[in-house]
């Protein structure tokens, strides 16, 4: 079965500080992995995803994943946080086993100070 | 382009009274259509999908049920809302046949008094 686990349920950096979300995933099948970003009261925004094409996946508004298999982990990186970056972040994989079903992990908020 | 629509996006319900939430698609033909509720500090979880006109899956045994009367219009529904069915409720949609990523609604916020 798929699973994925997101190893900080809170991150809090400084404005212009890099940005590091981690996740590892278990799956028995080539993963597709995804990165989505919700703002507080709004639906879930895909930031990226890997399909088995470049390892490094570059998303919107300045973040990238990189897959690593011997590692089965793909966490979310940027440069430098902005303010507007303070959301929750999700880390999902889809179940190919089972019609493409979403598996989300538990959420890490994202906190940026000023 | 794409684009889903979620109503309301806020409601208060009375305990015991009924539901409806609607969410449609636009821009694209035969989509796979999903809800998921968010729970209060939790993830999503899913509840029910759709590959096609009056074809629903239900993920969870629960209070609430679903339809989907054209192609392009999800609806969830209960006939007698729970104090636990309080939450966050977004849509998706993903391409029929094989399309893996799922686009999401802006939700609707349920809260049941």
């Amino acid at each position: 079965a798929q699973s994925v686990t997101q190893l900080d349920s809170h991150v809090s950096v400084s404005e212009g500080t890099p940005v590091l979300l981690r996740c590892n995933y278990s799956s028995s099948y080539s993963p597709s992995l995804f990165w989505y970003v919700q703002h507080p009261n709004k639906g879930l925004q895909l930031l990226l995803k890997y399909t088995s094409a470049a390892t490094l996946v570059k998303g919107i508004n300045g973040f990238e994943a990189e897959f690593k298999k011997s590692e089965t982990s793909f966490h979310l990186t940027k440069p430098s946080a902005h303010m507007s970056d303070a959301a929750e972040y999700f880390c999902v994989v889809s179940d190919p086993g089972q019609g493409g079903k979403l598996i989300f992990g538990q959420g890490t908020e994202l906190s940026v100070k000023p | 382009s794409q684009t889903i629509h979620q109503w309301p996006a806020t409601l208060v319900q009375p305990v015991g009274s009924p539901l409806s939430l609607e969410c449609t698609v636009e821009g694209t033909s035969n989509p796979n259509l999903y809800w998921y509720r968010q729970a209060a500090g939790r993830g999503l979880q899913l509840l029910f999908y759709s590959v096609g006109i009056g074809q629903i899956s239900s993920e969870v045994p629960q209070n609430l049920s679903a339809s989907r009367p054209q192609d392009r219009q999800f609806i969830l529904s209960s006939k007698k809302l729970l104090l636990s069915d309080s939450g966050f409720y977004l849509c998706a949609w993903s391409r029929g046949q094989g399309g893996k990523t799922q686009y999401f609604g802006p939700g609707t916020r349920l809260l049941v008094l």
